[in-house]
């Protein structure tokens, strides 16, 4: 697509409960990152994908949190039994190869109750 | 953690002055970016500066990298109304690192 396109743009749930993130990066960009931001403060490094593969997940802060990208263009960030804490936006980046100009989307801004 | 520290974090300034925001760094790079942010709205990359270099154009921008002492200056000359937005800089590291680390941030208001 023309730029990357995440859903939802909001979500709102309850603690304790399963949430989505999609990302649908450039076509043809191989490097796909994830970021959250909360307000008032830089863009938080999660998880970095290089194809298929999570090349660096270092940023992620516990294991509720998962991220897939099964074929290599299209991810998923995967949170289980969510907290208020994980209230944020969350950002989905790409690029044609790593370390180069990211483009981002929009944000998913998730709010958990 | 955030590599990145941009100085200061507000700065409020009337129209066609310039406005100038800086960042500081801990480790080596390869090469650091710059990036807007409107209220609400994803990062759009507006420079890129490589380690080798020590200043760079574009447009109204102009960005100088001091890599002795890890810091970097953003300088928009002439600025507008539509200049208002969050800038942050990023950076990699020279280790093959994977990600691109951001600051916290300057939030610019143009008045007019």
């Amino acid at each position: 697509g023309a730029g990357v396109s995440q859903t939802p743009s909001n979500k709102v749930t309850e603690k304790g409960k399963y949430v989505e993130l999609r990302c649908d990066p450039i076509s043809g960009h191989t490097a796909l990152y994830w970021y959250r931001q909360s307000l008032g403060q830089g863009p938080e490094f999660l998880i970095y994908f290089q194809g298929t593969g999570a090349a660096d997940d270092s940023g992620l802060p516990n294991d509720r949190f998962f991220a897939v990208r099964p074929e290599g263009s299209v991810s998923t960030l995967k949170i289980q039994r969510t907290e208020r804490g994980d209230s944020a936006v969350y950002l989905c980046a790409s690029s044609y190869r790593r370390q180069d100009v990211l483009t981002f989307g929009a944000g998913s801004r998730l709010t958990v109750l | 953690s955030q590599q990145g520290e941009e100085d200061p974090q507000a700065l409020s300034i009337q129209e066609g002055e310039n406005a100038t925001m800086n960042c500081s760094y801990k480790t080596s790079i390869n090469n650091l970016q710059w990036y807007r942010q409107n209220s609400g709205r994803g990062l759009v990359h507006l420079i890129l500066i490589r380690s080798n270099e020590r200043e760079k154009h574009s447009g109204r921008l102009r960005v100088t990298l001091d890599t002795s002492k890890k810091s970097s200056s953003l300088l928009i000359t002439a600025s507008r109304a539509a200049d208002t937005a969050s800038y942050f800089c990023a950076t990699d590291g020279i280790q093959g690192a994977q990600k691109l680390v951001f600051g916290q941030g300057t939030r610019l208001t143009i008045n007019p």
